[in-house]
């Protein structure tokens, strides 16, 4: 299993520029969530979606949007670029009934928007 | 809105020496405590707690969870250079699975 795979890596932006960051697993699971991570912070909730078809905002919505159209891929959409969303992107996701609600990650995609 | 504390931000050690991290709490309808060792990159689990008292051990590491007081504790015993890295906590709620992630404790540990 790949696990949870996101690109890009790395990505540089405009002010005003759109871009999607991809995220896809094939654990099957039906937890999944966005997490941005600023310099020597933890991780904040953007979106997350608990099944197909099905999404949410978490703590930080504003900017991006989301779509779930299958299990497997969750895609973030930013539209117009901010500089305040230079950061660290994650993808996660999670069994749905796992008590524990452990998290796989992805390896992150590093945004810089100028 | 849910809450979690960490501390200290971030600890100096040596090789060999023993280090005690901290995670206080707020939450609705608390299910469940993790921690994550994060090294530059994805977060790695380590720890899921949900009851009180019962101390989970992993090698050199172990983590013990108060929920009357509210705070979890992980332990790191004779340090090597390879734990260090920011070790997160989160607290996850019975709403859809999220978790709240605390800023993190920067762990420095030196030869």
């Amino acid at each position: 299993n790949a696990g949870v795979t996101q690109t890009p890596k790395f990505r540089i932006l405009k002010i005003g520029q759109s871009m999607t960051l991809q995220c896809a697993q094939d654990m099957n699971h039906n937890y999944m969530y966005w997490y941005r991570q600023d310099p020597g912070m933890g991780l904040k909730l953007i979106y997350y979606s608990v099944g197909a078809g099905i999404t949410d905002k978490g703590e930080v919505p504003n900017g991006y949007n989301v779509s779930r159209s299958t299990t497997e891929d969750f895609p973030l959409r930013l539209e117009l670029a901010a500089p305040s969303q230079t950061s660290v992107y994650f993808c996660a996701s999670s069994y749905e009934f796992s008590a524990a609600y452990e998290q796989y990650f992805g390896p992150g995609t590093r945004l810089t928007v100028t | 809105e849910d809450k979690v504390v960490q501390s200290p931000l971030s600890l100096v050690v040596h090789e060999g020496d023993t280090v005690t991290l901290n995670c206080s709490y707020e939450v609705t309808n608390f299910r469940s405590l993790l921690w994550y060792k994060q090294e530059k990159k994805a977060p790695t689990f380590l720890f899921m707690l949900t009851s009180s008292g019962i101390e989970k051990k992993s090698g050199r590491l172990s983590s013990i969870l108060d929920k009357k007081e509210l705070f979890s504790i992980l332990n790191i015993t004779a340090t090597q250079t390879g734990d260090s890295a920011v070790y997160l906590c989160a607290v996850a709620g019975t709403n859809a699975g999220k978790s709240t992630f605390g800023d993190g404790t920067t762990l420095t540990v030196k030869p």
